[in-house]
């Protein structure tokens, strides 16, 4: 049972390059989001997704994009990634369940933009 | 979504129960009391989480107050793998799954 992967685990981009950070799930859950922490900080929210072809902007949207074409991916995408983009990035999934299920969170991929 | 407090920091002796508490008090009858930890700069872990009543599984305890406008996670017999940061969250039943983290409190546990 892999839970939820995220792929790569560390990442050094210069600044103006784009990536896409990649996050699956294998537990067909329906709401998969997007965090990230910088240093001595909380969990932000970046973007957010209920289901296949559907996702709405967290507290932090500015300077990425998503997609949800399946249920089981939900990737990330800096387009010009920036020095403030710099963090710790987390993905997570939720069942839909009752309202009141765990959510479960990748390990992580690590970001710095030079 | 309510808004949690919690201090920033605790220590605990290991083997002592470890009491954490969170401050919601603007918290709705539809909401739910969730706790998360974060070991160390890993995906934060689930603990527990309530509406009204008393919980306990296998890792925590979680305790609501009668007017729900505040919680205790107790931790009873705290390790050193204990140590992480908790989260206090609370989280609509209806909610999109998004989770909103405070700044949590850093629980160092001691030998």
């Amino acid at each position: 049972n892999a839970g939820v992967t995220q792929t790569p685990k560390f990442q050094v981009l210069k600044t103006g390059q784009s990536m896409t950070l990649q996050c699956a799930q294998d537990m067909n859950h329906e709401y998969m989001s997007w965090y990230r922490q910088d240093p001595g900080m909380g969990l932000r929210l970046i973007h957010y997704s209920v289901g296949a072809g559907i996702t709405d902007q967290g507290e932090v949207p500015n300077g990425y994009n998503v997609s949800r074409s399946t249920t089981e991916d939900f990737p990330l995408r800096l387009l010009s990634a920036a020095p403030s983009q710099t963090s710790v990035y987390f993905c997570a999934s939720r069942g839909q369940g009752w309202g009141n299920t765990e959510a479960f969170f990748g390990q992580g991929t690590r970001l710095t933009v030079v | 979504d309510a808004k949690t407090t919690q201090p920033p920091s605790m220590d605990c002796a290991e083997g002592r129960a470890a009491n954490l508490p969170c401050n919601h008090s603007t918290i709705s009858g539809n909401e739910y009391v969730y706790w998360y930890r974060q070991i160390h700069s890993q995906g934060p872990q689930y603990i527990i989480h309530g509406l009204k009543n008393n919980e306990t599984n296998e890792m925590a305890s979680l305790i609501i107050t009668e007017d729900r406008k505040s919680s205790t996670l107790i931790l009873p017999h705290a390790t050193l793998r204990d140590t992480a940061v908790y989260y206090c969250i609370v989280r609509l039943t209806s909610n999109t799954g998004k989770l909103i983290f405070g700044q949590g409190t850093t629980l160092q546990v001691k030998p």
